[in-house]
């Protein structure tokens, strides 16, 4: 069936660091999600990228929609201890009317 | 604004116990879900509900069963707990069905179960 691979599984950076994690898949996807955990809490809706090539930004944040739509990366520029959490791809496929998570990538800001 | 509520937010049972989880959204969505969260496994989709009066099951249906009682709430029940069920449980809720283009997934804060 359709997986993600979402790397890296955990990061330990020094504040004002910047951040790259990614997902890819043997899959294509037409919608791609990415959501930020905080601790004891539900994901949130971070970016939301819905065609191959589209470049997205949040603020500090930015994402990309791949090119051959089976991968996706999300950076953090300047990263704060706010920054802190568990962040998690998605995939849609219209195709299996699925919504697949990655492993998701646990960051660890340190002050 | 609550969102997605989700009750309760910590429970533990004992092997062979019988519980529902209960979860309510107010903003008017027509699909809900329940995840479970495992370390390493992201989250898996168990049971989901496209709209009031359907249920279909998900990635990890066994051992669960779902109800949607009405537009605002959808319910998982654990008839028989087992340890292996002890995990973060998930509700969210979207505009239409699985999360697709135009109506992301609002997820809850959670359920902390623990089945000893």
């Amino acid at each position: 069936g359709q997986q993600l691979n979402q790397s890296p599984q955990s990061m330990f950076i020094q504040e004002g660091e910047d951040v790259s994690m990614n997902c890819t898949s043997s899959s294509i996807f037409n919608t791609w999600l990415w959501y930020k955990q905080d601790p004891g809490e539900g994901p949130v809706l971070l970016i939301a990228l819905y065609k191959a090539g589209e470049l997205t930004s949040n603020g500090r944040l930015t994402a990309q929609f791949g090119i051959t739509r089976k991968d996706s990366f999300l950076n953090i520029s300047a990263s704060i201890p706010s920054d802190v959490g568990i962040y998690f791809c998605a995939g849609f496929s219209s195709n299996t009317g699925k919504l697949i998570f990655g492993q998701g990538t646990t960051l660890q800001v340190k002050p | 604004n609550a969102g997605v509520t989700q009750t309760p937010k910590f429970q533990v049972l004992k092997t062979g116990q019988s519980m529902t989880l209960q979860c309510a959204q107010d903003m008017n969505h027509n699909s809900m879900y329940w995840y479970r969260q495992d370390p390493g496994m992201g989250l898996r989709l168990i049971y989901y509900s496209a709209s009031e009066g359907t249920t279909d099951k998900g990635e990890v249906p066994n051992g669960y069963n779902v109800s949607r009682l009405n537009k605002r709430e959808f319910s998982l029940r654990l008839e028989s707990a087992a340890p292996s069920q002890t995990s973060v449980y998930f509700c969210a809720s979207s505009e239409v069905v699985r999360g697709s283009s135009n109506s992301p997934l609002h997820f809850g804060n959670g359920t902390r179960l623990t089945v000893t």
